[in-house]
């Protein structure tokens, strides 16, 4: 069966410390990742995505991810968090061809000032 | 804004009722998604429609969902006789088919939150 499993249900950081949350998928088949974030009271939006080419990929507001495809993993990371980036993070997969988005469960960032 | 609108934004109905929830997608867009968020998950898969065709529909979902994206545009979603458990947010969400230059990437609508008393 198809799944997303995110590591982490919830984090909680000081401001300027590292970010890594851990994704891994199960799919027979090559997909499509991303990560999404819903900033409290909004919806959700694509912070990056991969589809084919360097594993490592960047995206918005100073995130990156990295896709091991051996570990079926695709952990986002940055490097030094700010309090604005207090919010839910979701991976998702996709099947190459596209189609219904795949969540994990979520993962609450708390960045405290 | 990510141009897929959602009406109404809330609801509140009464147990039994039926209800319908329109969302309007990226213009440009043919595939369009429904997905449903409960407080601490991540959204679930409901049904998905590209143009007018319904491809796919969650086995979870029960009978009394129904989706409907009559001439390819906007889509509604109606629940008959609503229960308690089907309060959570319904998101609506679309994207342009694969192709060489386009990508996939779905754009999120700000959901419809139902609350069933």
């Amino acid at each position: 069966a198809q799944s997303v499993s995110q590591h982490n249900h919830h984090v909680i950081l000081s401001e300027a410390a590292s970010l890594e949350l851990g994704c891994n998928y199960s799919y027979g088949g090559t997909v499509n990742l991303f990560w999404y974030v819903q900033y409290p009271g909004q919806h959700l939006q694509l912070l990056l995505k991969y589809f084919s080419g360097d594993p490592l990929v960047k995206g918005i507001k100073g995130f990156e991810a990295e896709f091991i495809k051996s570990k079926f993993s695709f952990n986002l990371r940055k490097p030094s968090v700010q309090w604005s980036d207090t919010a839910e993070y979701f991976c998702a997969v996709t099947p190459k061809e596209g189609g219904k988005l795949i969540f994990g469960q979520g993962t609450e960032l708390s960045v405290k000032p | 804004d990510t141009g897929v609108s959602q009406d109404p934004r809330h609801k509140i109905t009464k147990r039994g009722q039926n209800v319908t929830f329109r969302c309007d997608p990226i213009s440009e867009h043919n595939r369009l998604y429904w997905y449903r968020q409960t407080l601490g998950q991540g959204p679930e898969f409901l049904t998905y429609f590209q143009n007018e065709a319904q491809l796919e529909k969650s086995r979870l979902l029960s009978d009394r969902f129904s989706a409907e994206r009559p001439k390819g545009s906007f889509s509604t979603l109606e629940i008959q006789r609503t229960e308690q458990g089907d309060s959570a947010m319904y998101l609506c969400a679309s994207s342009s088919p694969p192709g060489v230059r386009v990508n996939t990437e779905a754009f999120f609508g700000q959901g419809t939150r139902l609350t069933v008393v």
